[in-house]
């Protein structure tokens, strides 16, 4: 059973820096054709791809935002960290972590989502 | 980036009614080589993540009911609920795969 669960600071200043963890389960980032993606939706609005990072630590980058974020990930925790620089109200927004596979291809299975907010 | 847009934005139907929701992309995602749409449909209800409904435009997720069909190809796509049952309101995105990812700003779908 795969599941993925999101966890970070619910508050962020302007400015600063946000960083997000996305820990699974019932998968390995080592299995050739496994990704792990960042999502965010802010409130009311549609979903947003941010960054992926495959197995083989091939990272991508939304061409948006590619300047401000940082996909890493840690086969051994099974995590995936994504930092995202200069953090703005607009930022604000419900960022889910998502699992891809090759067979599918699109985003079969989603963490629950964690709601960051940014302001002063 | 590929842009995909819905139509429409929102709709109402009556329940056992038919709801069509409309995809169109930017450019094609289309893959020539395996002949496969990179293109998939996801549900969401308040409070919830997205689920996944639909992958290479057709093939049904495990789990989900028959009613919910995807069909279209190259640009134009399509997710068709065949009889609309209360717990199918929500909103509904589609999703290209093809070349990064990106989503369409989505469809709200009620009971009339």
């Amino acid at each position: 059973q795969i599941t993925l669960k999101e966890s970070g600071p619910t508050l962020v200043k302007p400015t600063q820096t946000l960083t997000l963890t996305c820990t699974f389960s019932g998968f390995s980032l080592s299995t050739s054709g496994v990704g792990v993606a960042w999502i965010r939706q802010p409130p009311g609005k549609a979903l947003e791809w941010l960054a992926l990072i495959y197995w083989d630590d091939d990272k991508r980058y939304s061409p948006s935002l590619k300047s401000r974020l940082t996909i890493t990930k840690d086969t051994s925790k099974n995590q995936v960290v994504l930092t995202m620089t200069n953090m703005d109200p607009v930022d604000t927004a419900t960022y889910y972590c998502a699992h891809r596979y090759t067979l599918a291809g699109a985003f079969d299975y989603w963490g629950q989502g964690t709601l960051v907010t940014v302001s002063s | 980036d590929i842009v995909m847009t819905q139509s429409p934005d929102s709709l109402a139907v009556s329940l056992g009614e038919r709801a069509t929701i409309n995809c169109k992309s930017s450019q094609s995602v289309l893959y020539s080589s395996n002949n496969k749409n990179y293109l998939g449909w996801y549900q969401q209800k308040p409070g919830q993540p997205p689920k996944l409904l639909i992958y290479w435009a057709s093939t049904r997720e495990s789990g989900v009911p028959d009613r919910f069909s995807g069909s279209g190809s190259g640009t134009d796509f399509t997710l068709t609920i065949s009889s609309l049952q209360a717990e199918d309101v929500a909103v509904y995105y589609c999703h290209q795969y093809y070349r990064t990812w990106t989503f369409g700003q989505g469809t709200k779908v009620e009971v009339k």
